[in-house]
């Protein structure tokens, strides 16, 4: 039983280093979904995707770009990393029945 | 956007006292309600969550939660915390039929011993 399976869970980067961030889900949802979280801020979206072949654009989606390559798989890429990507990432996946959303246990960025 | 407030940024509590952590959304249609709970160094998890029915909703732990939709929250309550309810938590707002979950700020609760 995985779940979310997220990896790197750490990784440094230099400014304009470019980096993927990988997500794979074991339990067939549709929906899956990138997340930031920064101190005092929460969790905000950056893209989703609502089921294989479809992504859409989240509250912070600048700088970032996003794969669905198939239903298991959601890769989110930084192309040019800036220190305002330093963050922790977390990709999920949710249960349409339920709504529930499952997480993975983060990647923290840090950007030099 | 929509948006989630959760007006406590950090509570202090001593064991074996009473919580009422607070959320406000700002949707005005029908919404799937959820509180995640983030122990130290780990992923999120589901507390509980209200879809319709009854607007008490009871979650894992002992904690509960009551849907007022004439003031649009959600709060969280827990009777009596202990120590290893020591975690941020997080309220989140799903808008019935779409995909996106908003979340609040998240409120990290400190319980000592």
């Amino acid at each position: 039983n995985a779940g979310v399976t997220q990896t790197p869970k750490f990784q440094v980067l230099k400014t304009g280093q470019s980096m993927t961030l990988q997500c794979a889900q074991d339990m067939n949802h549709n929906s899956m979904y990138w997340y930031r979280q920064d101190p005092g801020m929460g969790l905000r979206l950056i893209y989703y995707s609502a089921s294989e072949g479809t992504t859409d654009k989240g509250e912070v989606p600048n700088g970032y770009n996003v794969s669905r390559l198939n239903k298991r798989e959601f890769s989110l890429r930084l192309e040019s990393a800036a220190p305002s990507q330093t963050s922790v990432y977390f990709c999920a996946s949710s249960d349409g029945n339920t709504g529930e959303l499952f997480f993975g246990e983060g990647s923290r960025l840090t950007v030099l | 956007a929509q948006s989630v407030s959760q007006h406590n940024h950090h509570v202090i509590l001593s064991e074996a006292a009473s919580l009422e952590l607070g959320c406000n959304y700002s949707y005005g249609g029908t919404v799937n309600l959820f509180w995640y709970v983030q122990y130290p160094g780990q992923h999120l998890q589901l507390l509980l969550k209200y879809f319709s029915g009854d607007p008490l909703v009871k979650g894992i732990k002992g904690f509960e939660a009551e849907f007022i939709k004439s003031k649009f929250s959600f709060n969280l309550r827990k009777p009596s915390v202990q120590w290893s309810d020591t975690a941020e938590y997080f309220c989140a707002v799903k808008i019935y039929n779409f995909n996106k979950f908003y979340f609040g700020s998240g409120t990290k609760l400190n319980v000592k011993p």
